[in-house]
C-alpha cells in the first residue's frame, strides 16, 4: 500500500532556532512528493513539491524540503523559524498508479514560540 | 479569482438527515476532490473526479455521493447522516498543466451530526 508517515504530532521549536518536519513514504516506483500548511479553520495550502532532479527543492515562505531516496524521506526544513510558522503541516504522496489519487500524512503541528 | 469556494462553512445536521455541500472553482482545473479530515487521522479522500462527467470512489465512500454537475462544480451528499460523519469537510481541484500536481483546496465545510 501506498502511504506517508509523519512520525511526531508536534514540533516545538523556539523562534530564529531551525526546524525539521519529518515524513517518510511508502511507495513503489519514483514518488511525487508535496508538503502542505493549514493555519487554523483554514483550507491547505501548498508549500513544496518534489517530482524529479535535485533532492533539495525550495518552497513558500522559506520553507525547504530534502528528498531522500535511501531513507525514503521527505523532510521540511527551514533554517530559521518564525512564530508565524506555527500551524499544522501535511506531508502527502501521489499515487504512482492513479495519479488522480494522493495520500496524507496524520499531520505535525508546529508550535514556534517567541 | 477566488480559487475553490465551499458551501456552507457550518451545519449542524441530526441523524438521518440529508444535506450536500457544495464546491466550486473558478481555476478552469480538470479535476476535483472532497476529503474529510478528522483529528490524528489527517485528510481521507471520498471521492474524486478527474473530468467532467466522471466520479471515481476514495478511501471512504461509505455513506456519501457525488455529482460533478459541470467544470467548475463538484457536489458532495450525505443521504442519512450519522454521527460518524461528524468531520471537516475540504473540496480540492487540480490543474493539468504540465508540472502542475498540486491541489488547492477550499476553506472547509465544519459538519457536526448529532
Amino acid at each position: 500500500a501506498q502511504s506517508v508517515a509523519q512520525p511526531e504530532d508536534q514540533v516545538n521549536v523556539a523562534e530564529g532556532n531551525p526546524l525539521t518536519v519529518k515524513c517518510t513514504y511508502s511507495v513503489s516506483g519514483n514518488p511525487y512528493l508535496f508538503w502542505y500548511v493549514q493555519y487554523p479553520n483554514r483550507g491547505l495550502q501548498f508549500l513544496l513539491k518534489y517530482i524529479t532532479g535535485d533532492n533539495l527543492v525550495k518552497g513558500s515562505y522559506g520553507f525547504e524540503a530534502e528528498f531522500n531516496k535511501s531513507q525514503t524521506s521527505f523532510h521540511l526544513k527551514k533554517p530559521s523559524a518564525l512564530v508565524s510558522d506555527s500551524a499544522l503541516y501535511f506531508c502527502a504522496v501521489r499515487d504512482v498508479y492513479n495519479f488522480n489519487k494522493f495520500y496524507f500524512g496524520s499531520g505535525t503541528k508546529l508550535n514556534v514560540k517567541p | 479569482n477566488a480559487g475553490v469556494t465551499q458551501t456552507p462553512k457550518f451545519q449542524v445536521l441530526k441523524t438521518g438527515q440529508s444535506m450536500t455541500l457544495q464546491c466550486a472553482q473558478d481555476m478552469n482545473h480538470n479535476s476535483m476532490y472532497w476529503y474529510r479530515q478528522d483529528p490524528g487521522m489527517g485528510l481521507r479522500l471520498i471521492y474524486y473526479s478527474a473530468s467532467e462527467g466522471t466520479t471515481d470512489k476514495g478511501e471512504v465512500p461509505n455513506g456519501y455521493n457525488v455529482s460533478r454537475l459541470n467544470k467548475r462544480e463538484f457536489s458532495l451528499r450525505l443521504e442519512s447522516a450519522a454521527p460518524s460523519q461528524t468531520s471537516v469537510y475540504f473540496c480540492a481541484s487540480q490543474g493539468r498543466a504540465p508540472g502542475s500536481y498540486e491541489q488547492y483546496f477550499g476553506p472547509g465545510t465544519r459538519l457536526t451530526v448529532t
